[in-house]
C-alpha cells in the first residue's frame, strides 16, 4: 500500500520560506507526478504545483513566482519551498500522488497534511 | 480563483438521493474527480474518470458528466456521507489542476 508522509516547519514569520518534504513508501516512485495542495482555514482546496519523477514541473500561476519544487528519487522524496510567505499562506499543506489513465488524472494518495501558520 | 463552480451546500434526508454538480470549461476536455473531506482529515477520492470508484468506496457513489458539467450522486445517503465534497480536473490549458469551490453535504 502506498503511503505518503510529510513534514516541515509549522510556524513561520512573514517573509520566511516554507519548506516541506514528502516521503513515499510502497509502490513505485517513478512514472508518477507528485503534487502539493493546500487548504486555508475554513476554505477550499488549492492546487499548488506538481513534479514528475524526472523533474518536470507545472505550477499554479498565482504562486509560480514563489514556488520551488525538487525531487530526490534515491530517497523517494519530493519537496516544496514557498518563499516570502505572508499570513495568507497559512494553510494545511498536503502532498499527493497523481494517477493518470489516458487523458485524465486524479489524486489517489494523500499525505496526512501539515498545518503551516504564518504569524509575526 | 476557482474555475470550477459548485453549490456551497446541499442537504439530504437519510436514505435519499443527492446530486452535487460542478461546472467549468475544463470539464469539456477532462473528466472530473471527486473528493470527500471530513473535518480534520485529508481528502479522499470517491470518483475518478467517467464513473470509477476506488476500492472501498461504497457503490452508492456515482459520477456522470455532460458538456461543462460533472455530477456526483449519492444514492441512499448515509450519516457517514456528511462531509465536504470537491470536484477537480485538469485545467483547459492542460498544465495545471483546478479544484471546485466545494459543497457541504448535510445528511438530515
Amino acid at each position: 500500500q502506498v503511503q505518503l508522509h510529510q513534514w516541515g516547519a509549522g510556524l513561520l514569520k512573514p517573509s520566511e520560506t516554507l519548506s516541506l518534504t514528502c516521503a513515499v513508501y510502497g509502490g513505485s516512485f517513478s512514472g508518477y507526478y507528485w503534487s502539493w495542495i493546500r487548504q486555508s482555514p475554513g476554505k477550499g482546496l488549492e492546487w499548488i504545483a506538481e513534479i514528475s519523477h524526472s523533474g518536470s514541473t507545472n505550477y499554479n500561476p498565482s504562486l509560480k513566482s514563489r514556488v520551488t519544487l525538487s525531487i530526490d528519487t534515491s530517497k523517494n522524496q519530493f519537496s516544496l519551498n514557498l518563499s516570502s510567505v505572508t499570513v495568507a499562506d497559512t494553510a494545511v499543506y498536503y502532498c499527493a500522488r497523481e494517477t493518470w489513465n489516458g487523458g485524465y488524472g486524479w489524486f489517489e494518495y494523500w499525505g496526512q497534511g501539515t498545518l503551516v501558520t504564518v504569524s509575526s | 480563483s476557482s474555475e470550477l463552480t459548485q453549490d456551497p451546500a446541499v442537504s439530504v434526508a437519510l436514505g435519499q438521493t443527492v446530486r452535487i454538480t460542478c461546472q467549468g470549461d475544463s470539464l469539456r476536455s477532462y473528466f472530473a474527480s471527486w473528493y470527500q473531506q471530513k473535518p480534520g482529515q485529508a481528502p479522499l477520492v470517491v470518483i475518478y474518470g467517467k464513473d470509477n470508484r476506488p476500492s472501498g468506496v461504497p457503490d452508492r457513489f456515482s459520477g456522470s458528466g455532460s458538456g461543462d458539467t460533472a455530477s456526483l450522486t449519492i444514492t441512499g445517503a448515509q450519516a457517514e456521507d456528511e462531509a465536504d465534497y470537491y470536484c477537480n480536473s485538469r485545467a483547459s490549458s492542460g498544465d495545471r489542476y483546478v479544484f471546485g469551490t466545494g459543497t457541504k453535504v448535510t445528511v438530515l
